[in-house]
């Protein structure tokens, strides 16, 4: 176990709908990371949170949008969803908001638009 | 930005037989290096990782290699078993930056 929690595992939604997933980052961790992983592909960066604060950001589609919570927990919204965006939705954590620690991720949000 | 690219994309082994990937970055400034795998339908898992002032990182039949001049490090897997069948990833980051990962290479240990 990691110690990143995400919920929920699974996620079944229709075209046009929006869903929020979320986060909890390892005891200690202060930055969080999105990753969104389709099929047979590899982990696209998607948005980081360091203490609250957006720290970078990659190809997030303007359809989502993240933030991170006093408590350091994280949501992922996903809005107007489209059948392209169903994946394996990782959110993983650190301890600093640097590059040089290393990332643990959960297990993942399922997300499948039909 | 940082690139990132992994090769092979897909490697099949003997058991027993060591199995090696590689790993090719563009920013001198990344410093810290880690490998994931990734069972299927599971979250990624750091196996091993290395820092720049590092040329050589063991652990137990894991072995990681870095070449800072050539901007390339690789992971090393000897008497491969059939658990070590997974996709693995490498990544590159520098100091305050975000983690850029490789495309991921698909390992298959044949029993």
């Amino acid at each position: 176990d990691s110690g990143v929690t995400q919920t929920p595992k699974h996620l079944i939604t229709a075209t046009g709908q929006r869903v929020t997933l979320r986060c909890s980052p390892r005891s200690g961790d202060l930055s969080v990371y999105w990753y969104q992983q389709s099929l047979d592909q590899g982990l696209q960066f998607l948005i980081q949170y360091y203490n609250g604060e957006e720290r970078a950001k990659g190809n997030i589609l303007e359809r989502f949008s993240a933030q991170q919570f006093p408590d350091l927990h994280s949501e992922l919204n996903l809005s107007s969803l489209e059948l392209g965006d169903s994946a394996l939705y990782f959110c993983a954590s650190s301890v600093a908001g640097v590059g040089n620690s290393p990332l643990h991720f959960g297990n993942g949000t399922r997300l499948t638009v039909t | 930005g940082e690139n990132v690219e992994q090769h092979p994309s897909t490697l099949s082994v003997q058991e027993g037989d060591s199995a090696v990937i590689k790993c090719t970055y563009s920013d001198s400034a990344s410093n810290y290096f880690p490998w994931y795998k990734q069972e299927l339908g599971k979250r990624p898992q750091l196996i091993i990782d290395i820092r720049s002032n590092v040329g050589e990182k063991k652990d137990q039949r894991i072995a990681v290699t870095l070449n800072k001049t050539a901007k390339h490090f690789s992971l090393h897997i000897t008497e491969t078993q059939p658990e070590d069948s997974a996709v693995y990833f490498c990544a590159a980051s520098m100091t305050g930056n975000q983690f850029y990962f490789g495309t991921g290479t698909s390992l298959t240990v044949i029993p």
